[in-house]
């Protein structure tokens, strides 16, 4: 069983388009994550949630807007799509915090053309 | 905005040799931690090491921490064609901003 699934794997749509990215983990952890990685494999924290709660909102567009319906799922929705948005999208868990191990998802690769 | 550096960006050697990668940081930390990410996968936890441990080992990795350096280094014995990926050192901040800070990884290439 993967711990942290997320789906989809691959995204192309067109600029303007609105999409979303699921992600579900199965490790019964208490705190969520969304992560964007570059083209130059930078790794930056855009979102992070405690038992549903938002606690990090990293300064990412209004656009971007994370929902999470219960501790296990933390959903990711983009509207009007930009060319800028263009990376890989990684959902992560840990058990209570951040002073503990993160186990990532296997990523999304969005492409906006 | 404190972040990790990995040194070398990238790093080439052969098989059976050890491979070793640092990391620095601006500000004081509670713990540091390392992962690897093969091409095209998400970021695997490899060691946590806390603001007072010095060393840790696990199975062919060892990792260091120098807090007066603000510095940790990720060494990797005996190299396999595997260990093939990138590694990125990532810290927290004591300071309460509760997240996680990647720097930007070194890639590994194992030569068989």
């Amino acid at each position: 069983d993967t711990a942290v699934s997320q789906t989809p794997k691959y995204l192309v749509t067109q600029m303007g388009n609105d999409k979303s990215i699921k992600c579900e983990q199965n490790l019964g952890h208490d705190t969520m994550y969304w992560y964007k990685q570059d083209s130059k494999k930078f790794l930056k924290i855009m979102f992070s949630y405690n038992n549903k709660e938002l606690i990090i909102n990293e300064t990412v567009p209004n656009r971007f807007s994370p929902k999470s319906p219960d501790k296990a799922h933390l959903n990711l929705h983009i509207n009007s799509l930009e060319l800028g948005d263009s990376a890989v999208y990684f959902c992560a868990s840990s058990h209570s915090g951040i002073n503990e191990k993160l186990f990532f998802g296997s990523g999304t690769q969005l492409s906006v053309l | 905005s404190q972040q990790g550096e990995e040194d070398p960006q990238a790093l080439s050697i052969q098989e059976g040799e050890n491979a070793t990668m640092n990391c620095s940081y601006k500000t004081s930390i509670n713990n540091l931690q390392w992962y690897r990410q093969n091409s095209g996968r998400g970021l695997v936890h490899l060691i946590l090491i806390r603001s007072n441990e010095r060393e840790k080992h696990s199975g062919r990795l060892r990792v260091t921490l120098d807090t007066s350096k603000k510095s940790s280094s990720l060494l990797i014995t005996a190299s396999r064609a595997a260990d093939t990926a990138s590694y990125f050192c990532a810290t927290d901040s004591p300071e309460g901003a509760q997240k996680l800070v990647f720097g930007q990884g070194t890639r590994l290439t194992i030569n068989p």
